[in-house]
């Protein structure tokens, strides 16, 4: 069965600082990778995903993940936090012939002035 | 493109009453999909559309839940004889005929 696992909860970063989030998966081929952010109350916002091709994927709000087949993961990374950025990120599989997604639990990120 | 929109954003219910709440999605959206996330995890999936037709339910569906989207347009998801654990917020979700899903505000729900 598929799975995404985020081994943070919660991340504090300094506004200005950089930023990777983990998110690892287990699937037998590749899947098909997302990362959307979620604001207190709110529903969820796509960040960007990852299909096939160029293994680093441009997102919105600067962000951007790699997709590394040999660590089953899908980091997303932004190099400069903004202290809008605080918020709880989720990191979502799903595969070739299936439309459901699987979620990891998240990580909440907080970010310091 | 106005978004998928949920309705209401929060319901209150006592244990035993029926609720039901409702999506609409993109228009021209043919994919629908309903989760649910309670606090600290991630949402779970509980069903999906396309157009008109119900094809996957989650074991998390249980007898007294039922969704429907006629016409394929908006959908409804009932929850019947609500009990405690059903406290959650209902996301909905649409998509074309693509992997890519956006997400509605979410309906919270809390049974007292």
């Amino acid at each position: 069965a598929q799975s995404v696992t985020q081994p943070d909860i919660h991340i504090t970063v300094s506004e200005g600082a950089s930023l990777e989030l983990r998110c690892n998966y287990s699937y037998g081929a590749t899947p098909y990778l997302f990362w959307y952010v979620q604001s207190p109350g709110q529903g969820l916002q796509l960040l960007l995903k990852y299909f096939s091709g160029d293994t680093l994927v441009q997102g919105i709000k600067g962000f951007e993940a790699e997709f590394k087949r040999s660590q089953s993961s899908f980091n997303l990374r932004k190099p400069s936090v903004h202290w809008s950025d605080a918020a709880e990120y989720f990191c979502a599989l799903t595969t070739s012939g299936t439309y459901k997604y699987i979620f990891g639990t998240g990580t909440r990120l907080k970010v310091l002035a | 493109d106005t978004g998928v929109s949920q309705d209401p954003r929060h319901k209150i219910t006592k244990r035993g009453q029926n609720v039901t709440f409702r999506c609409d999605p993109i228009s021209e959206h043919n994919r629908l999909y309903w989760y649910r996330q309670t606090l600290g995890q991630g949402p779970e999936f509980l069903t999906y559309f396309q157009n008109e037709a119900q094809l996957e339910k989650s074991r998390l569906l249980s007898d007294r839940f039922s969704a429907e989207r006629p016409k394929g347009s908006f959908s409804t998801l009932e929850i019947q004889r609500t009990e405690q654990g059903d406290s959650a917020m209902y996301l909905c979700a649409s998509s074309l005929e693509t992997y890519e899903q956006y997400f509605g505000p979410g309906t919270r729900l809390t049974v007292t």
